[in-house]
């Protein structure tokens, strides 16, 4: 069946480091989308990306979908405290939307 | 902050119990979903309902049973559970359920089976 393999499972760094997770999908997608989850919280949508190639950025997120449509990556600049929490992708095609399992991402001060 | 309510927050019940589970979303979308949230598992959706009709149900156990009266509210009712069911649930709306696209999550239910 379908598939969203989403790599690291945890990353820790170090306050201030740049932090990246990656997405890649067994099937093209017709979009591709993020969220967060903060620790004891619930996922909360971040962007979509819909253009093969396409780049958006938010602040000092910038998320990037690739020109086969298959893969997709999460890159934060100079994390910060607030970034913790587990990011999440998930594939959008033939109707379904599938989740990757998530990056942790632990912030040391 | 969410436009989409869920309670309980916390759930706790015995294997014979039978409860309910509620979400109201006051966003004014046509599609809610369930989804179980585990540990080391991705997100695996339950049940789509589009305009209060149920349009998707992933091979759930019967012993879970979903309702939606209307498309502002969504109910799952549980009974006779398993331990292994234990996990976080969480109810989202959308503003179509063809295209998937910006689910708003609710705040979740945990819940745990014993």
């Amino acid at each position: 069946g379908q598939q969203v393999m989403q790599i690291p499972q945890y990353q820790h760094v170090q306050e201030g480091e740049d932090f990246t997770t990656y997405c890649n999908s067994s099937t093209t997608l017709s979009n591709i989308q993020w969220y967060k989850q903060r620790p004891g919280g619930h996922p909360v949508f971040l962007i979509q990306l819909v253009k093969s190639g396409e780049v958006k950025k938010q602040k000092r997120l910038t998320f990037q979908f690739g020109e086969a449509k298959k893969n997709s990556s999460l890159h934060i600049t100079a994390t910060q405290t607030t970034d913790v929490g587990t990011y999440f992708c998930a594939g959008g095609s033939q109707g379904n939307l599938i989740f990757g399992k998530g990056t942790k991402l632990s912030v040391k001060p | 902050e969410t436009g989409v309510t869920q309670t309980p927050r916390h759930l706790v019940m015995g294997m014979t119990n039978k409860k309910s589970l509620k979400c109201e979303q006051h966003l004014g979308h046509n599609a809610m979903y369930w989804y179980k949230q585990s540990a080391k598992k991705p997100l695996e959706l339950m049940f789509v309902y589009s305009l209060e009709e149920r349009v998707e149900n992933n091979s759930v156990p019967s012993r879970f049973s979903p309702e939606c009266p209307n498309s502002s509210h969504l109910f799952l009712h549980l009974h006779t559970l398993q331990p292994e069911d234990s996990a976080l649930y969480l109810c989202a709306s959308s503003q179509e359920a063809v295209f998937r696209e910006k689910l708003f999550f609710g705040s979740g239910t945990q819940l745990s089976v014993l």
